[in-house]
């Protein structure tokens, strides 16, 4: 089955450094979504890609969907103490399926 | 508008006790979802549905049964918990879900089993 991979696991940055996770699938996905979770709390929607190539932003968050449709990436620039949590992606397969969520990656920002 | 609410927030069993969790959403979805949630796995589906009187597995069912009697409720039941399922459990709704439409997430149970 569908597999959705994510890398780092965690990641300790200070603040005002830039951050990447970067998400993997093991198949083509129609579209991709991400969400954060703040610590103790519940995933929250960002941004869904759905175009191969697609890039879009919002403020200091960057988000990319691979050419292939099988990778896709969240870049924040100069990470601010209010982005820790961790970051997940969900893919969603060709046919509809059901989203399949990566691990996550946990982000601590140092002040 | 509540969104999605989920109770209880925190439980503890004994292994082998019942109980059921209840999910619901003042939102309309056709669609919920019921995930765990363990330490660097990220979130599994368990069950899911998608309308009224419909449920069907997910990627780790056993163990677990649902039910959608009403739109706005999804009802996730242990028979007989056992310790691999102490876990955090999310609910989820969407409007739709065949067309990458957003989750929204509930709350979250904290649920230990002894």
């Amino acid at each position: 089955g569908q597999q959705v991979m994510q890398i780092p696991q965690y990641q300790h940055v200070q603040e005002g450094e830039d951050f990447t996770t970067y998400c993997n699938s093991s198949t083509t996905l129609s579209n991709i979504q991400w969400y954060k979770q703040r610590p103790g709390g519940h995933p929250v929607f960002l941004i869904q890609l759905v175009k191969s190539g697609e890039v879009k932003k919002q403020k200091r968050l960057t988000f990319q969907f691979g050419e292939a449709k099988k990778n896709s990436s969240l870049h924040i620039t100069a990470t601010q103490t209010t982005d820790v949590g961790t970051y997940f992606c969900a893919g969603q397969g060709n046919y509809g399926q059901n989203f399949v969520f990566g691990p996550g990656t946990r982000l601590s920002v140092l002040p | 508008n509540a969104g999605v609410t989920q109770t209880p927030k925190f439980r503890v069993l004994k292994t082998g006790q019942s109980m059921t969790l209840l999910c619901a959403q003042d939102m309309n979805h056709e669609y919920m979802y019921w995930y765990r949630q363990d330490p660097g796995m990220g979130l599994r589906l368990i069950h899911y549905s998608v309308g009224e009187g419909t449920t069907a597995k997910g990627e780790v069912p056993d163990g677990y049964n649902v039910s959608r009697l009403k739109k706005q409720n999804f009802l996730l039941g242990l028979e007989s918990a056992a310790p691999s399922q102490t876990s955090v459990y999310f609910c989820a709704s969407s409007p739709l879900g065949n067309r990458g439409d957003t989750q929204y997430f509930g709350p979250g149970t904290r649920l230990t089993v002894l």
